[in-house]
């Protein structure tokens, strides 16, 4: 299995540009986690879903922040408008069940908002 | 507030020697508390889970243990591939995640 994908892998944006971020999840997991990192705050869970139904956003900072599973194989986390505190490592998440002990991280997107 | 943290921040280790990572925390109603490794530029990678006070798991070099009000992560005679980051989190009873800042342990050889 080649895991979870995420790309892109690196984006540097400008502070008021959107900014899409793609994730692919182990194919048969029914969960799905973004996580945000940065050296400030650590690791911090911003949303999950379980059967492509967002179940928990209450760690999505504001509403510049929005994600969407339109299906099992597919999610988008997105930040319109961007600004350079957004700036960390987001970790897309995947598991067969809800608990933390059954999740797959992904590489990881660096994102840059200058 | 629920509260993780870890202790030390950055550990150097000799291959060889034995030391203990700790993760002290605070939740209301604790769930789980979970250890991982993050190597540069990775994922977190899970590696134990423990549910309840006295409760222990091994695997390898490492031995995770766990209090009312901290966890352990022992590590014997560590080599030079021990060296990451490792994270603490616990579950609250409300199902919320929070992580410690993590420990950076390097092993020279």
């Amino acid at each position: 299995d080649a895991g979870v994908i995420q790309s892109p892998r690196h984006e540097v944006t400008e502070m008021g540009q959107e900014v899409t971020l793609r994730c692919k999840p182990i194919s048969g997991h029914n969960s799905l986690f973004w996580y945000r990192q940065t050296m400030m705050r650590g690791l911090e869970l911003l949303i999950y879903f379980n059967n492509n139904v967002p179940i928990d956003d209450s760690g999505m900072p504001e509403d510049r922040f929005s994600a969407k599973m339109p299906n099992a194989s597919f999610s988008t986390l997105k930040i319109q408008p961007s600004e350079p505190r957004d700036s960390a490592v987001y970790f897309c998440a995947s598991s067969l069940g809800q608990t933390p002990d059954t999740q797959y991280f992904g590489p990881g997107t660096r994102l840059t908002v200058l | 507030e629920d509260q993780v943290t870890q202790s030390p921040e950055a550990l150097r280790l000799q291959e060889g020697e034995s030391s203990s990572l700790n993760c002290s925390y605070t939740v209301s109603g604790l769930r789980g508390l979970f250890w991982y490794r993050q190597d540069p530029g990775k994922g977190p990678e899970f590696l134990f889970t423990l549910y309840s006070a006295g409760e222990e798991k091994e695997k390898e070099r490492l031995k995770a243990t766990l209090t009312k009000k901290e966890s352990f992560l022992h590590i014997t005679a560590p080599k030079p591939e021990d060296s990451a980051t490792y994270l603490c989190a616990v579950q609250a009873g409300n199902n919320d995640m929070r992580f410690g800042a993590g420990t950076r342990l390097t092993v020279k050889p």
